[in-house]
Protein backbone atom coordinates (compact mmCIF):
# COMPACT_ATOMS: atom_id res chain seq x y z
CA UNK A 1 0.00 0.00 0.00
CA UNK A 2 1.30 3.61 -0.45
CA UNK A 3 0.85 6.05 1.86
CA UNK A 4 1.52 9.74 1.65
CA UNK A 5 2.02 12.27 4.88
CA UNK A 6 1.95 16.15 5.14
CA UNK A 7 2.39 17.18 8.47
CA UNK A 8 1.91 21.19 8.01
CA UNK A 9 -1.70 21.44 8.01
CA UNK A 10 -0.93 25.18 7.53
CA UNK A 11 1.36 27.41 6.73
CA UNK A 12 2.14 30.94 6.90
CA UNK A 13 4.25 33.40 4.71
CA UNK A 14 4.72 36.87 3.42
CA UNK A 15 4.30 37.74 -0.04
CA UNK A 16 7.71 37.65 -1.86
CA UNK A 17 8.94 35.40 0.27
CA UNK A 18 9.51 31.30 -0.86
CA UNK A 19 7.99 28.36 1.12
CA UNK A 20 8.51 24.78 1.52
CA UNK A 21 5.35 22.39 1.70
CA UNK A 22 6.84 19.19 3.02
CA UNK A 23 5.34 15.55 1.62
CA UNK A 24 6.77 12.39 2.47
CA UNK A 25 5.78 9.01 0.93
CA UNK A 26 5.57 5.27 1.44
CA UNK A 27 5.39 2.60 -1.37
CA UNK A 28 7.08 -0.53 -1.80
CA UNK A 29 6.90 -0.03 -5.93
CA UNK A 30 10.14 0.37 -7.92
CA UNK A 31 8.74 2.99 -10.12
CA UNK A 32 6.38 5.61 -8.97
CA UNK A 33 5.43 9.02 -9.87
CA UNK A 34 4.89 12.07 -7.46
CA UNK A 35 2.29 14.71 -8.21
CA UNK A 36 1.29 18.37 -6.47
CA UNK A 37 -1.76 19.99 -7.14
CA UNK A 38 -3.56 23.13 -5.81
CA UNK A 39 -6.69 23.70 -4.40
CA UNK A 40 -7.86 27.03 -3.87
CA UNK A 41 -11.04 28.32 -1.99
CA UNK A 42 -13.48 27.81 -5.65
CA UNK A 43 -12.25 24.19 -5.09
CA UNK A 44 -10.84 23.07 -8.79
CA UNK A 45 -8.11 20.60 -8.03
CA UNK A 46 -4.89 22.33 -10.18
CA UNK A 47 -2.17 20.10 -11.46
CA UNK A 48 1.01 21.88 -10.48
CA UNK A 49 4.08 19.86 -10.71
CA UNK A 50 5.08 15.99 -11.42
CA UNK A 51 8.59 14.10 -10.50
CA UNK A 52 9.16 10.43 -11.68
CA UNK A 53 10.97 8.48 -9.41
CA UNK A 54 13.86 8.04 -11.95
CA UNK A 55 13.86 11.42 -12.64
CA UNK A 56 17.73 12.64 -12.30
CA UNK A 57 16.72 16.51 -11.64
CA UNK A 58 14.09 17.88 -9.46
CA UNK A 59 11.29 19.13 -11.46
CA UNK A 60 10.34 22.60 -11.99
CA UNK A 61 7.53 24.75 -14.01
CA UNK A 62 7.98 27.90 -13.68
CA UNK A 63 7.70 29.63 -9.89
CA UNK A 64 7.52 25.75 -8.50
CA UNK A 65 9.60 23.12 -7.74
CA UNK A 66 10.19 19.78 -5.92
CA UNK A 67 12.67 18.98 -4.05
CA UNK A 68 13.04 15.79 -4.33
CA UNK A 69 15.09 13.20 -1.92
CA UNK A 70 14.66 9.66 -3.18
CA UNK A 71 16.54 8.14 -0.37
CA UNK A 72 14.63 10.42 2.33
CA UNK A 73 11.10 9.33 0.56
CA UNK A 74 10.49 12.94 0.27
CA UNK A 75 9.62 15.28 -2.42
CA UNK A 76 8.84 18.74 -1.16
CA UNK A 77 7.16 21.63 -2.91
CA UNK A 78 8.83 24.80 -2.91
CA UNK A 79 7.40 27.89 -4.10
CA UNK A 80 9.24 30.85 -4.93
CA UNK A 81 8.21 34.82 -4.61
CA UNK A 82 5.15 33.91 -3.16
CA UNK A 83 2.20 35.52 -4.40
CA UNK A 84 -1.32 36.28 -2.81
CA UNK A 85 -3.19 33.93 -5.46
CA UNK A 86 -1.03 31.09 -4.15
CA UNK A 87 -2.99 30.97 -0.75
CA UNK A 88 -5.15 27.87 -1.26
CA UNK A 89 -4.79 24.05 0.01
CA UNK A 90 -1.85 22.14 -1.41
CA UNK A 91 -2.31 18.29 -1.92
CA UNK A 92 0.70 15.70 -2.65
CA UNK A 93 -0.19 12.64 -4.42
CA UNK A 94 1.59 9.34 -5.34
CA UNK A 95 0.78 6.71 -8.47
CA UNK A 96 2.20 3.66 -8.16
CA UNK A 97 3.30 1.59 -11.33
CA UNK A 98 0.00 -0.17 -11.59
CA UNK A 99 -2.37 -1.55 -14.89
CA UNK A 100 -4.54 1.84 -14.29
CA UNK A 101 -3.81 5.54 -13.44
CA UNK A 102 -4.65 6.01 -9.54
CA UNK A 103 -3.38 8.59 -7.36
CA UNK A 104 -3.28 8.17 -3.23
CA UNK A 105 -3.96 11.83 -1.66
CA UNK A 106 -2.30 13.11 1.28
CA UNK A 107 -4.25 15.65 3.87
CA UNK A 108 -2.83 18.48 2.23
CA UNK A 109 -1.58 21.89 3.94
CA UNK A 110 -3.12 25.42 4.01
CA UNK A 111 -1.05 28.03 2.58
CA UNK A 112 -1.74 31.45 3.27
CA UNK A 113 0.37 34.90 2.16
CA UNK A 114 0.05 37.81 3.73
CA UNK A 115 0.97 41.05 2.23
CA UNK B 1 -7.21 21.29 -25.79
CA UNK B 2 -8.95 19.15 -23.52
CA UNK B 3 -11.49 20.84 -20.56
CA UNK B 4 -13.77 18.99 -18.25
CA UNK B 5 -17.08 20.08 -16.79
CA UNK B 6 -19.20 18.92 -14.12
CA UNK B 7 -23.34 19.83 -13.37
CA UNK B 8 -24.54 20.89 -11.01
CA UNK B 9 -21.96 23.42 -9.07
CA UNK B 10 -24.20 23.54 -6.39
CA UNK B 11 -26.80 21.05 -4.87
CA UNK B 12 -28.53 20.92 -1.50
CA UNK B 13 -31.57 17.80 -1.33
CA UNK B 14 -33.26 16.10 1.13
CA UNK B 15 -32.11 13.03 3.02
CA UNK B 16 -33.50 9.73 1.32
CA UNK B 17 -34.00 11.75 -2.60
CA UNK B 18 -31.98 10.58 -5.84
CA UNK B 19 -28.74 12.02 -6.79
CA UNK B 20 -27.66 12.35 -10.34
CA UNK B 21 -23.86 14.34 -11.07
CA UNK B 22 -22.51 14.49 -14.36
CA UNK B 23 -19.47 15.00 -15.94
CA UNK B 24 -18.32 15.00 -19.46
CA UNK B 25 -14.78 15.34 -20.81
CA UNK B 26 -13.73 17.08 -24.40
CA UNK B 27 -10.95 16.88 -26.26
CA UNK B 28 -9.56 13.61 -26.11
CA UNK B 29 -11.05 10.16 -26.73
CA UNK B 30 -11.15 7.30 -24.54
CA UNK B 31 -9.95 8.69 -20.94
CA UNK B 32 -9.91 7.01 -17.77
CA UNK B 33 -12.55 8.80 -15.34
CA UNK B 34 -12.68 9.12 -12.04
CA UNK B 35 -14.73 10.24 -9.17
CA UNK B 36 -13.82 11.66 -5.60
CA UNK B 37 -15.13 12.97 -2.75
CA UNK B 38 -13.68 15.82 -0.28
CA UNK B 39 -14.85 15.97 3.01
CA UNK B 40 -15.08 19.12 4.78
CA UNK B 41 -11.08 19.67 5.28
CA UNK B 42 -10.36 16.48 4.30
CA UNK B 43 -8.07 14.65 1.29
CA UNK B 44 -9.45 13.05 -1.34
CA UNK B 45 -10.81 9.64 -1.37
CA UNK B 46 -11.47 7.96 -4.81
CA UNK B 47 -15.05 6.50 -4.88
CA UNK B 48 -15.04 4.86 -8.36
CA UNK B 49 -12.86 5.15 -11.84
CA UNK B 50 -13.93 3.39 -15.26
CA UNK B 51 -11.71 2.91 -18.30
CA UNK B 52 -14.17 2.19 -20.43
CA UNK B 53 -17.61 2.43 -21.33
CA UNK B 54 -20.03 0.57 -19.19
CA UNK B 55 -16.07 -0.29 -17.52
CA UNK B 56 -17.35 0.59 -13.37
CA UNK B 57 -15.01 -0.02 -10.38
CA UNK B 58 -15.33 0.98 -6.84
CA UNK B 59 -13.20 1.91 -4.24
CA UNK B 60 -15.24 2.08 -1.29
CA UNK B 61 -18.81 0.44 -0.44
CA UNK B 62 -21.34 2.60 -0.28
CA UNK B 63 -24.94 3.70 -1.50
CA UNK B 64 -23.69 4.99 -4.41
CA UNK B 65 -23.22 4.17 -7.76
CA UNK B 66 -21.22 4.89 -11.13
CA UNK B 67 -22.00 4.99 -14.87
CA UNK B 68 -20.42 5.55 -18.00
CA UNK B 69 -22.98 5.67 -20.93
CA UNK B 70 -20.82 7.24 -23.32
CA UNK B 71 -16.80 7.19 -24.02
CA UNK B 72 -16.87 11.24 -22.73
CA UNK B 73 -19.53 10.83 -19.86
CA UNK B 74 -19.43 9.97 -16.65
CA UNK B 75 -22.38 9.73 -13.95
CA UNK B 76 -22.57 9.36 -10.06
CA UNK B 77 -25.97 8.38 -8.98
CA UNK B 78 -27.93 7.55 -5.96
CA UNK B 79 -31.23 6.01 -5.55
CA UNK B 80 -31.20 7.62 -1.88
CA UNK B 81 -28.90 10.12 -0.16
CA UNK B 82 -27.40 9.73 3.01
CA UNK B 83 -26.70 12.69 5.19
CA UNK B 84 -22.76 11.73 5.16
CA UNK B 85 -23.11 12.04 1.43
CA UNK B 86 -22.62 15.97 1.96
CA UNK B 87 -19.41 16.96 0.35
CA UNK B 88 -17.28 18.09 -2.22
CA UNK B 89 -17.83 15.44 -5.38
CA UNK B 90 -14.46 15.75 -8.25
CA UNK B 91 -14.46 14.90 -11.74
CA UNK B 92 -10.71 13.51 -13.36
CA UNK B 93 -9.74 12.31 -16.18
CA UNK B 94 -6.76 10.95 -17.71
CA UNK B 95 -4.90 9.25 -20.19
CA UNK B 96 -2.80 6.12 -20.41
CA UNK B 97 0.90 5.86 -20.64
CA UNK B 98 3.94 5.56 -21.19
CA UNK B 99 5.17 7.67 -19.16
CA UNK B 100 3.55 8.77 -15.30
CA UNK B 101 3.72 12.27 -16.23
CA UNK B 102 1.71 11.45 -19.16
CA UNK B 103 -0.86 9.97 -16.63
CA UNK B 104 -1.26 13.20 -14.74
CA UNK B 105 -5.26 13.75 -13.91
CA UNK B 106 -7.28 16.89 -14.29
CA UNK B 107 -10.21 17.67 -12.39
CA UNK B 108 -13.25 19.08 -13.13
CA UNK B 109 -15.01 22.18 -10.89
CA UNK B 110 -16.55 19.86 -8.86
CA UNK B 111 -20.24 19.89 -7.28
CA UNK B 112 -21.05 21.20 -3.57
CA UNK B 113 -23.20 18.68 -1.92
CA UNK B 114 -25.55 19.19 0.64
CA UNK B 115 -28.07 16.52 2.14
CA UNK B 116 -30.21 17.88 4.85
Amino acid sequence: AQKITQTQPGMFVQEKEAVTLDCTYDTSDPSYGLFWYKQPSSGEMIFLIYQGSYDQQNATEGRYSLNFQKARKSANLVISASQLGDSAMYFCAIKRNSGYSTLTFGKGTMLLVSP
Amino acid sequence: SQTIHQWPATLVQPVGSPLSLECTVEGTSNPNLYWYRQAAGRGLQLLFYSVGIGQISSEVPQNLSASRPQDRQFILSSKKLLLSDSGFYLCAWSVDGPTFRRETQYFGPGTRLLVL
